[in-house]
């Protein structure tokens, strides 16, 4: 595997399942990033991890959960989400640095709350 | 907060001519970086091209080019030669430097995109 990696592709929960998304970083970033792609909306920043330690939480709602066990893997937590958190949900790495560093995404996760 | 503003939502060009995507942001930042992004249908988001706010001089990959006006805020980019498989969604992205103090400034701010459709 190469590049940001997440599973699965797509993901149809109801509004009491609990469930998890996975991201895997194959290319030595110590940062990673959560965000969110609404139809007719610009891409949301959720959560930024760098070195494992979470900066940044840009007011999500307590029902998502992220969680970074190393560098190379992120993970989202989701519990009890409402059908409008149906979005396709992206994951990001970069090497952050000072300047700016471009943000490697993956595939994301199409997700579905009925 | 830095917004990020695409004011054409949809754009339609023919195979080997140009096209021009527009993108104006606001910031009271002297240093940044601009990005572009473009994320076919269906598939990955992928970096087309970057622009640092101390670099005078636009910024070219191949078919790319940008047209970076740092006082009048505004960052569009040039698709020359157009192909197919530029059909996609383009993405304006705004960064702040990154600050070790802080340890924060590097998240991406996104335009709402704007669809490009190419055709034959």
């Amino acid at each position: 595997e190469t590049g940001v990696t997440q599973t699965p592709r797509h993901l149809v929960m109801g509004m009491t399942n609990k469930k998890s998304l996975k991201c895997e970083q194959h290319l030595g970033h110590n940062a990673m990033y959560w965000y969110k792609q609404s139809a007719k909306k610009p891409l949301e920043l959720m959560f930024v991890y760098n070195f494992k330690e979470q900066t940044e939480n840009n007011s999500v709602p307590s029902r998502f959960s992220p969680e970074c066990p190393n560098s190379s893997h992120l993970f989202l937590h989701l519990h009890t989400l409402q059908p409008e958190d149906s979005a396709l949900y992206l994951c990001a790495s970069s090497q952050v640095a000072s300047g700016g560093n471009e943000q490697f995404f993956g595939p994301g996760t199409r997700l579905t709350v009925l | 907060a830095q917004t990020v503003t695409q004011s054409q939502p949809e754009m339609s060009v023919q195979e080997a001519e140009t096209v021009t995507l527009s993108c104006t942001y606001d910031t009271s930042e002297n240093n940044y970086y601009l990005f572009w992004y473009k994320q076919p249908p269906s598939r990955q988001m992928i970096l087309v091209i970057r622009q640092e706010a101390y670099k005078q001089q636009n910024a070219t990959e191949n078919r790319f080019s940008v047209n970076f006006q740092k006082a009048a805020k505004s960052f569009s980019l040039k698709i020359s030669d157009s192909q197919l498989g530029d059909t996609a969604m383009y993405f304006c992205a705004f960064m702040k430097p990154f600050l070790v103090d802080s340890n924060s400034g590097y998240a991406l701010n996104f335009g709402k995109g704007t669809s490009l459709l190419v055709t034959p």
